[in-house]
C-alpha cells in the first residue's frame, strides 16, 4: 500500500544553517504530496504542497520538489530561523482522495 | 479567518468514564478526519468521514471509540469506557476537494 517514509530526528541547527529534511514515499498513480509543520501546542498546518511530478511547493522560505523518479520530497531551506522550531510532516494524498498518509515527523529545533 | 474548533482543550478524567470530543468543520468543508497523536506512536488516522458519512474507521478500537456526524457542523469522538491508555491529544481536521486538512488546536485527554 501506499505510505510516507521521512528522516529520523531529532534535528538540531544552528541559526542560518542550511536545513533538508528527507521524506520519500509509495504510492500507486499520482499521489499529491505534502509538507505539514506543527508548532508546540498546536495542530499542523500545510507548510507546502505538490500535485504532480517535477512541481514545486514552497512558503515561508522553504522548498520542496515532487520527484517521481527518486520517490522523493525533501524539504529544504537555505537559512533556517529560531521560529522555524517545530515537527515538520511528510503526507501523502492519493489521487482522488480517498486515503491520506503521514509520516512520523521529524523534530527541528534551531538555536541562536 | 475560518478554522476547525475543538472542545474542550483540556480533558482530565478517570479511567471508566465517558469522555465526548467535539469538532466543528470549517464551514463548506465535506470531509472530517479524527487522528491521535502520542509520543510512542506518532500521528495514527482513528476515522474520517465524507458528506458526514464514515468512509474509514479501521483505526479506531470499535469496542470502545465511536465518532459520529450528527451534522454538517459538528463531528462527535466517544470514548466509552476511557482508560489510561488513551491519554493522548486528538486532533479533528477538515478538508474539502483540495485534499489539504486544516487541523484544530486539539483536545488533549489525560486519563487516570
Amino acid at each position: 500500500g501506499d505510505s510516507v517514509t521521512q528522516m529520523e530526528g531529532p534535528v538540531t541547527l544552528s541559526e542560518e544553517a542550511f536545513l533538508t529534511i528527507n521524506c520519500t514515499y509509495t504510492a500507486t498513480g499520482y499521489p499529491s504530496l505534502f509538507w505539514y509543520v506543527q508548532y508546540p501546542g498546536e495542530g499542523l498546518q500545510l507548510l507546502l504542497k505538490a500535485t504532480k511530478a517535477d512541481d514545486k511547493g514552497s512558503n515561508k522560505g522553504f522548498e520542496a520538489t515532487y520527484r517521481k523518479e527518486t520517490t522523493s520530497f525533501h524539504l529544504e531551506k537555505g537559512s533556517v530561523q529560531v521560529s522555524d522550531s517545530a515537527v515538520y510532516f511528510c503526507a501523502l494524498s492519493d489521487q482522488i482522495g480517498n486515503q491520506f498518509y503521514f509520516g512520523t515527523g521529524t523534530s527541528l529545533t534551531v538555536i541562536p | 479567518d475560518a478554522r476547525v474548533t475543538q472542545t474542550p482543550r483540556d480533558k482530565v478524567t478517570e479511567m471508566g468514564q465517558e469522555v465526548t470530543m467535539r469538532c466543528q468543520p470549517i464551514l463548506g468543508h465535506n470531509t472530517v478526519f479524527w487522528y491521535r497523536q502520542t509520543m510512542m506512536q506518532g500521528l495514527e488516522l482513528l476515522a474520517y468521514f465524507r458528506n458526514r458519512a464514515p468512509l474509514d474507521d479501521s483505526g479506531m478500537p470499535k469496542d470502545r471509540f465511536s465518532a459520529e456526524m450528527p451534522d454538517a457542523t459538528l463531528a462527535t469522538l466517544k470514548i466509552q469506557p476511557s482508560e489510561p491508555r488513551d491519554s493522548a491529544v486528538y486532533f479533528c481536521a477538515s478538508g474539502s476537494d483540495s485534499n489539504i486538512q486544516y487541523f484544530g488546536a486539539g483536545t488533549r485527554l489525560s486519563v487516570l
